[in-house]
C-alpha cells in the first residue's frame, strides 16, 4: 500500500508563472489536507478537501491559490502568478475520515520561485 | 496569532537519557493533540496522540502528558537514541479532526 504521493518533489518557477502541485492520497483515503511550511516555521493548514468538494479553505490566501480534488485523479494545489514569498515546502496529508484517525503526510513539494 | 507554541527551538540530549519536549496552546477548544517527527526533506511522521479526556498516553519509549488547566503538553522519550534526532512538531485540533494547528517545532539532537 503506497503512501501519500506528492509530485514533483522539487519545483522551480519564475515569478509570474503558475505552479501545480499534485497529491495522490493513500488507497482508501478520501480526505485530503494541504499544509505549507515556510522556512524555519511550522506547518500551516491551507485547505481540506473531500472528493469533488472543498470542505474548509480558511487557510488559503484569498488570491492566486486554488485547490481541487476531482472524482478521478490526484488533488491539485494551483498557485497562479507565483511570487518569491510563495517559496516553501507544501505538504499534503490524507486520512480515511476526518475524525479520530491520524492523517498521513506525503514527502512534500519544495517550491522555489526565482 | 500563534495558538500552539513550542518555545524551545532546539534540545540536545545524551544517548540513553530522557528527552522532554514541551508545547503550550492557547485555544481551549482544542481537544486532540498529536506529536509528529520530521526528518529533513521528508514529510511529518505521526508519533503519538492524546485526547483531552486523558492526561497521559504511552507507546513504547514515547509518552505524552497533557495538563489541560495549564494548556500544556509534553513528549517524553526514554531512553533517547541517536535515531531520534529530528524536528518534533506538536499539533492540535478541534473535534478530533485532521485540520491541525502546528507549533514551530523543536530540533532534538541525541548525542552518542
Amino acid at each position: 500500500n503506497a503512501g501519500v504521493m506528492q509530485n514533483p518533489r522539487h519545483l522551480v518557477r519564475r515569478r509570474g508563472q503558475e505552479a501545480r502541485l499534485r497529491c495522490s492520497p493513500m488507497k482508501g483515503h478520501s480526505h485530503v489536507y494541504w499544509y505549507r511550511q515556510l522556512p524555519e516555521e511550522g506547518l500551516k493548514f491551507m485547505v481540506y478537501l473531500q472528493k469533488e468538494n472543498i470542505i474548509d479553505e480558511s487557510g488559503m490566501p484569498k488570491e492566486r491559490f486554488s485547490a481541487e480534488f476531482p472524482k478521478e485523479g490526484p488533488s491539485i494545489l494551483r498557485i497562479q502568478q507565483v511570487v518569491r514569498g510563495d517559496s516553501a515546502a507544501y505538504f499534503c496529508a490524507s486520512s480515511p475520515s476526518n475524525r479520530n484517525t491520524e492523517a498521513f503526510f506525503g514527502q512534500g513539494t519544495r517550491l522555489t520561485v526565482v | 496569532d500563534q495558538q500552539v507554541k513550542q518555545n524551545s527551538p532546539s534540545l540536545s540530549v545524551q544517548e540513553g537519557r530522557i528527552s522532554i519536549l514541551n508545547c503550550d496552546y492557547t485555544n481551549s477548544m482544542f481537544d486532540y493533540f498529536l506529536w509528529y517527527k520530521k526528518y529533513p526533506a521528508e514529510g511529518p511522521t505521526f508519533l503519538i496522540s492524546i485526547s483531552s479526556i486523558k492526561d497521559k498516553n504511552e507507546d513504547g519509549r514515547f509518552t505524552v502528558f497533557l495538563n489541560k488547566s495549564a494548556k500544556h503538553l509534553s513528549l517524553h522519550i526514554v531512553p533517547s537514541q541517536p535515531g531520534d534526532s529530528a524536528v518534533y512538531f506538536c499539533a492540535a485540533s478541534r473535534n478530533a479532526g485532521n485540520m491541525l494547528t502546528f507549533g514551530g517545532g523543536t530540533r532534538l539532537m541525541v548525542k552518542p
